[in-house]
């Protein structure tokens, strides 16, 4: 049973710094991962998709990398602004269907 | 972009009674949906895959009597929680997949649901 992991839970961090946050998850066999973003009581704003054969895909001012192998992502966020505190979440679709898998999420707070 | 549109965003109702929630696929027409409940500071977990003119399939431990779901046309879903309990309450987000790939995949912006 496939299973995802975010570290860590919340962070807190002051404005301008380069932060990188974590997802693991148990079985490689993956279609794809996604990095959502989501604000209190809100849906879900999708950041970055990364098909299995890639590796990182960028977005502006952030990154998310790949290593199916090793059942790794992280999702590197350049010079952080207050805008950008928010939960954000990662996915994994196993089964290639839209069916998602997600992580318990990180809860950013980003300090003027 | 295609959007999906979900309604109520917010609801609160008394126990014992039911409650509809709609997942509508504005611009793009979509076989599977799938709904998701969330709890406060917790992940999002997958009830249930809505199926256009099939039976949804439901996730372990999700009570198909007590969560009706309906995908009558191919850009509507709903999902009734049917006798509605206190511990009922939570967020639920559907969402939607577009065409022949799953890439196109769209988030509904989730119902609030309160029961008193």
């Amino acid at each position: 049973k496939q299973e995802v992991t975010q570290i860590p839970a919340a962070l807190s961090v002051p404005e301008g710094e380069n932060l990188v946050l974590n997802c693991s998850f148990t079985d490689s066999a993956i279609y794809n991962l996604q990095w959502f973003r989501q604000d209190p009581g809100k849906g879900l704003t999708s950041l970055l998709l990364i098909q299995s054969s890639q590796r990182e895909q960028t977005s502006g001012r952030l990154n998310a990398s790949l290593d199916k192998s090793s059942g790794r992502s992280t999702l590197y966020i350049a010079a952080s602004q207050p805008g950008d505190s928010a939960t954000y979440l990662c996915a994994v679709d196993s089964s290639n269907t839209g069916k998602l898998i997600f992580g318990q999420g990180t809860t950013l707070q980003v300090k003027p | 972009g295609a959007v999906v549109s979900q309604h109520p965003s917010r609801v609160i109702c008394k126990s014992g009674t039911s409650v509809k929630i709609e997942c509508r696929s504005l611009d793009f027409q979509a076989t599977t949906m799938f709904w998701y409940r969330q709890f406060p500071k917790k992940s999002l977990m997958l009830m249930a895959t809505s199926n256009e003119g099939s039976k949804a399939t439901y996730e372990q431990g999700v009570e198909k009597d007590k969560f009706l779901i309906n995908h009558a046309s191919l850009t509507l879903s709903t999902l009734t929680v049917t006798s509605a309990h206190p511990e009922d309450s939570s967020f639920y987000i559907c969402s939607a997949v577009s065409g022949v790939t799953n890439e196109k995949l769209f988030f509904g912006s989730g119902t609030q649901l309160s029961v008193l």
